[in-house]
């Protein structure tokens, strides 16, 4: 069974720094494209960064220089650091598995909490 | 980036009932790249439909995807209770990965 386990989460102030992890199992990892969506209390969605072995990374603009995506395939864990917190970066971050077939696995999230 | 605008915001119908969902993308999208989700309150989304039209795994066929190039549908044939719930569409031909606004879907 596909299972993505996120962790990490909490609050923060603004200015500060949070690790995200991600645990995947059921799966062979290294074979997947992975990505990191969040989804501010009570907003719609919004695709944040994507992994894969054989394209380049991306980000969306909102977190470009701020947040970096990373993976260990021999972990099966993907991560999300975060820098430079802001206030509009309080959400619940969920990850997810996929690209070309849509986003099939999701996992059920961790929320972080950016305030003063 | 390639904007994507679902229509209506608010589709109020009754169980049984059809529902059609509208997903317009800024710039032409290969169906390759084109998903839809439904998301409950206090879940992740879950895929419904990728490529556009094809259905995902344990998805019943209720469940339909049409469209090419600018314009996506949605389409439920007889809604059942779990079905009220909001719905995205997303492209992940271009980044960014896009997601639309969503649309709500409730029980009139």
């Amino acid at each position: 069974e596909v299972q993505l386990v996120e962790s990490g989460g909490g609050l923060v102030q603004p200015g500060g720094s949070l690790r995200l992890s991600c645990a995947a199992s059921g799966f062979t990892f290294s074979r997947y494209d992975m990505n990191w969506v969040r989804q501010a209390p009570g907003k719609g969605l919004e695709w944040i960064s994507h992994s894969s072995s054989s394209n380049p990374i991306y980000y969306a603009d909102s977190v470009k220089g701020r947040f970096t995506i990373s993976r260990d395939d021999a972990r099966n864990s993907l991560y999300l650091q975060m820098n430079s917190l802001r206030d509009e970066d309080t959400a619940v971050y969920y990850c997810a598995r996929g690209r070309r077939d849509g986003f099939e696995y999701w996992g059920q999230g961790t929320l972080v909490t950016v305030s003063s | 980036e390639i904007v994507l605008t679902q229509s209506p915001g608010t589709l109020s119908l009754s169980p049984g009932e059809r529902a059609t969902l509208s997903c317009r993308a800024s710039q032409v999208v290969s169906s390759t790249w084109l998903a839809w989700y439904r998301q409950k309150p206090g879940q992740p989304p879950r895929l419904l439909i990728y490529g556009a039209s094809s259905r995902a795994a344990g998805i019943p066929d209720r469940f339909s995807g049409s469209g090419s190039g600018t314009d996506f549908t949605l389409t439920i044939s007889r809604l059942e209770p779990e079905d009220f719930a909001v719905y995205f569409c997303q492209q992940c031909d271009i980044s960014p990965f896009t997601f639309g606004p969503g649309t709500i879907v409730d029980i009139k």
